[in-house]
């Protein structure tokens, strides 16, 4: 069936470094969104990427979609603890895939050493 | 504002037990989505509807039931819970279309013992 694989699965990191998560899916997809869920929380939609080769900025959040709609990235610059949480990528299949339907991501758990 | 609302936030039923899942969202959202949490193995869609009285199997549905009477509630059922069950579960809605998020219910943590 369809997958979308995110990678690493958990990422410890000292406050101020970077962070980055990868999703790869089986099939191409005609757009890819990005969630967060803060630990006891539910998930969050952050943002959304449709374009090949999309970039987009939310302050210290850079989002990437890639040229073959098949990947994407979620890199965070300077890690603040207000970062904490697992991020989920979640892709809707091109031309196919039920109605509404998303596939997630298993997710990456962060976790930030002040 | 909008929302998505689940019945319970903690629930402890006893194995054999008919549990009832509530949803419902005043967004008038076509797809209404079920999904179970458990560590290590992120969101695991059960059951979906994309209208009134349709219904999709998701990805392990095995176990479970779901009812779409009206627009706005959707209903998950365990029709004689097991301990297997123990988990988080998640409703979310969505609207029909390729930009569309999903919104998320605060979630439901089911306890069978």
């Amino acid at each position: 069936g369809q997958q979308v694989m995110q990678i690493p699965q958990y990422q410890h990191v000292q406050e101020g470094e970077d962070f980055t998560t990868y999703c790869n899916s089986s099939t191409t997809l005609s757009n890819i969104q990005w969630y967060k869920q803060r630990p006891g929380g539910h998930p969050v939609f952050l943002i959304q990427l449709v374009k090949s080769g999309e970039v987009k900025k939310q302050k210290r959040l850079t989002f990437q979609f890639g040229e073959a709609k098949k990947n994407s990235s979620l890199h965070i610059t300077a890690t603040q603890t207000t970062d904490v949480g697992t991020y989920f990528c979640a892709g809707k299949p091109l031309g196919g895939g039920s109605q509404g339907n998303l596939i997630f991501g298993k997710g990456t758990k962060l976790s930030v050493k002040p | 504002d909008v929302k998505v609302t689940q019945s319970s936030r903690y629930l402890v039923k006893r194995t054999g037990e008919k549990v009832f899942l509530e949803c419902v969202q005043d967004m008038d959202h076509e797809n209404m989505f079920w999904y179970r949490q458990d560590p290590g193995l992120g969101l695991r869609l059960i059951y979906f509807s994309y209208d009134v009285k349709m219904k999709e199997k998701g990805d392990i549905p095995e176990g479970y039931s779901v009812s779409r009477e009206k627009k706005e509630r959707f209903s998950l059922i365990l029709e004689s819970a097991s301990t297997n069950q123990t988990s988080m579960y998640l409703c979310a809605s969505r609207p029909t279309g390729q930009a569309y998020e999903a919104f998320f219910g605060q979630g439901t943590r089911l306890t069978v013992v």
